[in-house]
């Protein structure tokens, strides 16, 4: 059975804060790594689409890295800001066959 | 600004009623996604369309079907609500051969009573 594994299940950050997460999955037969956040009340919003081992994507203060062989994949966050606190979710595969981890709740403290 | 539009933020049905969740999208996507999303759990996709009228089933389509009659929009029909169908529902799109990245919806909660 595959499985996608989030850790930690949330987080408390103070504000200013750097901060990291996990995500595990499957090291064989992969295809791709999605990395979505998703706020209260707004739709899930994609980060990182990553395909390639040893890939590191950044956007802003949100960076992604990947290692396929061992089956993990990093989000940081630098400098956390209220505005970061959303649940983080990643996913496993290709389009049709998406598998996803239950998500990172971040809390950021002012 | 690309668009996936559900119906209803919130729903409220009792138990046997027909439900209908209500999907459109404004970006030409031909792949169309309904999941759901329970506490603790990843999304787990009920059904999938890959073109106008085509369907699969996902890995939970019991209790649940599905129609797409035109490419923007996809809907997603409980037949028969039961208590366990309380869930956050999401639909999401993405576009054929693109890299992937879904697009969706703002979810729809459903609480079947």
């Amino acid at each position: 059975i595959l499985n996608v594994e989030q850790s930690p299940q949330s987080l408390h950050v103070q504000e200013g804060d750097s901060t990291n997460f996990t995500c595990s999955f499957p090291s064989s037969n992969f295809y791709a790594l999605h990395w979505y956040r998703w706020e209260t009340a707004k739709s899930p919003e994609a980060l990182f689409v990553m395909t390639l081992n040893g890939d590191e994507k950044k956007k802003g203060r949100i960076s992604a890295t990947l290692n396929t062989k061992e089956g993990y994949s990093y989000l940081y966050i630098k400098g956390s800001q209220p505005e970061d606190s959303a649940t983080y979710l990643c996913a496993f595969g290709s389009n049709y066959q998406l598998i996803w981890g239950a998500g990172t709740k971040l809390i950021i403290k002012p | 600004d690309v668009k996936v539009t559900q119906s209803s933020r919130y729903l409220v049905k009792r138990t046997g009623e027909k439900v209908f969740l209500e999907c459109v999208q404004d970006m030409d996507h031909e792949n169309m996604f309904w999941y759901r999303q329970d506490p603790g759990l990843g999304l787990r996709l009920i059904y999938f369309s890959y073109d106008v009228k085509m369907k699969e089933k996902g890995d939970i389509p019991e209790g649940y079907s599905v129609s797409r009659e035109k490419k923007e929009r996809f809907s997603l029909i409980l037949e028969s609500a039961s208590t366990n169908q309380t869930s956050m529902y999401l639909c999401a799109s993405v576009q054929e051969g693109s890299t992937g990245e879904l697009f969706f919806g703002e979810g729809s909660r459903l609480t079947v009573l």
